[in-house]
């Protein structure tokens, strides 16, 4: 069985940093490309960054302006989103996903996800 | 940069058929995808490279696509398909969602 887990939200300050990770299971992690999607409370989904099976490829939304920082560890099946300069407008639930890596393939599995609070 | 309009909400009677648009520039070359999101839970992926299902979504999800709108079909509609559903599309090595659509069943 496919399994997403996040973990490392909560709280933090304006300015803050944080470092999500997931940690999957039930698929030959390596093979898949990775995704960070969020959501704020209240709104729609918005596509925070991708990274290829070997991690060569990555791609950020242009709104994260170099904030964040996606890496995978393939030998521990674990991706990972470090967050810095944290503002009120990251808080969110954030969810990893998978896709098989081909252009214009869907996430087939995501995360439960898991709340990041950005607060003073 | 690229972007997904879809209407805000849409309602249907119980055995009916919803459909849910999505609008893009040249969406049909972009391999426009739907997810199911329920209430407090994660997004589900209902229908892919416009029309394909994923093993497990009933038959009566389906897709279409015609050049720029890209349309979810749910035919029959029960009461578990109320629901927030979300359109996605590639866009160079990006990826944009829809705003989403709030699927009432009354």
């Amino acid at each position: 069985e496919v399994q997403l887990v996040e973990s490392g939200g909560g709280l933090v300050k304006p300015g803050g940093s944080l470092r999500l990770s997931c940690a999957a299971s039930g698929f030959t992690f390596s093979s898949y490309s990775m995704n960070w999607v969020r959501q704020a409370p209240g709104k729609g989904l918005e596509w925070v960054s991708s990274i290829s099976s070997s991690g060569d490829y990555i791609f950020y939304a242009d709104s994260l302006k170099g904030r964040f920082t996606i890496s995978r560890d393939n030998a521990k099946n674990s991706l990972f989103l470090q967050m810095s300069s944290l503002r009120a407008e990251d808080t969110a639930v954030y969810y990893c996903a998978r896709d098989p890596g081909r252009y214009g393939d869907p996430y087939d599995y995501w995360g439960q996800g898991i709340l990041v609070t950005v607060s003073s | 940069s690229y972007e997904l309009t879809q209407p805000p909400s849409v309602s249907v009677s119980p055995g009916q058929t919803a459909s849910i648009t999505c609008s893009g520039d040249n969406l049909g070359n972009k391999y426009p995808s739907w997810y199911q999101q329920r209430p407090g839970q994660s997004p589900v992926l209902v229908i892919y490279q416009e029309n394909k299902r994923p093993s497990g979504i009933p038959e009566r999800f389906s897709g279409s696509n015609s050049g720029n709108t890209a349309t979810l079909i749910i035919s029959g509609t029960q009461a578990m398909d109320e629901a927030d559903y979300y359109c996605q599309a590639w866009d160079s090595s990006t990826v944009v969602f829809g705003g989403g659509t709030k699927l009432t069943v009354l």
